[in-house]
């Protein structure tokens, strides 16, 4: 049992290009999340989705895009990487809704040049 | 919106006992509880869904105070095991979804 799994675990971009970073769950946990992790800001939300069609932003959402077109996969897009962009994401899951307890995959760690 | 931990950061020696608040100035549903150790994904620890309600996880406890909008975890006869950050989050309900908005941590650090 695999649980959260996210790739690549690191990743240097430079400045305008684009990428993806995957996030896969094999608990079929209908609730997922997309998290940002920097220095002295704890955890942030940037998009979450309570099941496949369906996405809603959080806290910091620009720059960002989601899709959810199975309950396994939860890839989150950056359209044009920035400098500011840099930072540890955290993919998370849960059961139903936020009022479960959370399994965190094991972060990517994105540098933006 | 984002839950208010105190203290930021708290430094014990093995065997002595600390307690971590987390409030909000929004109304709480719900408060999680996380620890997160460096360089690894945070790890859950519980979740506390009644008001006043009070769960343990070995010698971590935690209450929560719907009223003043609390919730405080209780870490005793800490081990060197304990150390890392802690996170509380609160669910924040929108519309027909709820999501989960954690604090800014609180960094414990146990000595020998």
């Amino acid at each position: 049992n695999a649980g959260v799994t996210q790739t690549p675990k690191f990743q240097v971009l430079k400045t305008g290009q684009s990428m993806t970073l995957q996030c896969a769950q094999d608990m079929n946990h209908e609730y997922m999340s997309w998290y940002r992790q920097d220095p002295g800001m704890g955890l942030r939300l940037i998009h979450y989705s309570v099941g496949a069609g369906i996405t809603d932003q959080g806290e910091v959402p620009n720059g960002y895009n989601v899709s959810r077109s199975t309950t396994e996969d939860f890839p989150l897009r950056l359209l044009s990487a920035a400098p500011s962009q840099t930072s540890v994401y955290f993919c998370a899951s849960s059961f139903y809704s936020a009022n479960y307890g959370y399994t965190f995959g094991s972060g990517t760690r994105l540098t933006v040049v | 919106q984002q839950p208010v931990q105190s203290p930021q950061a708290v430094i014990l020696r093995e065997g002595e006992d600390a307690v971590i608040n987390c409030s909000s100035s929004k109304a709480l549903y719900s408060v999680h509880w996380y620890r997160q150790k460096h360089g690894e994904a945070p790890v859950f620890l519980m979740i506390l869904l009644k008001g006043g309600e009070q769960k343990g996880h070995e010698k971590i406890s935690a209450s929560f105070n719907e009223k003043k909008q609390q919730s405080s975890l209780y870490l005793t006869a800490s081990q060197l095991s304990y150390s890392g950050t802690y996170f509380c989050g609160t669910v924040v309900y929108g519309g027909a979804t709820n999501k989960l908005i954690f604090g800014t941590g609180t960094l414990l650090a146990v000595q020998p």
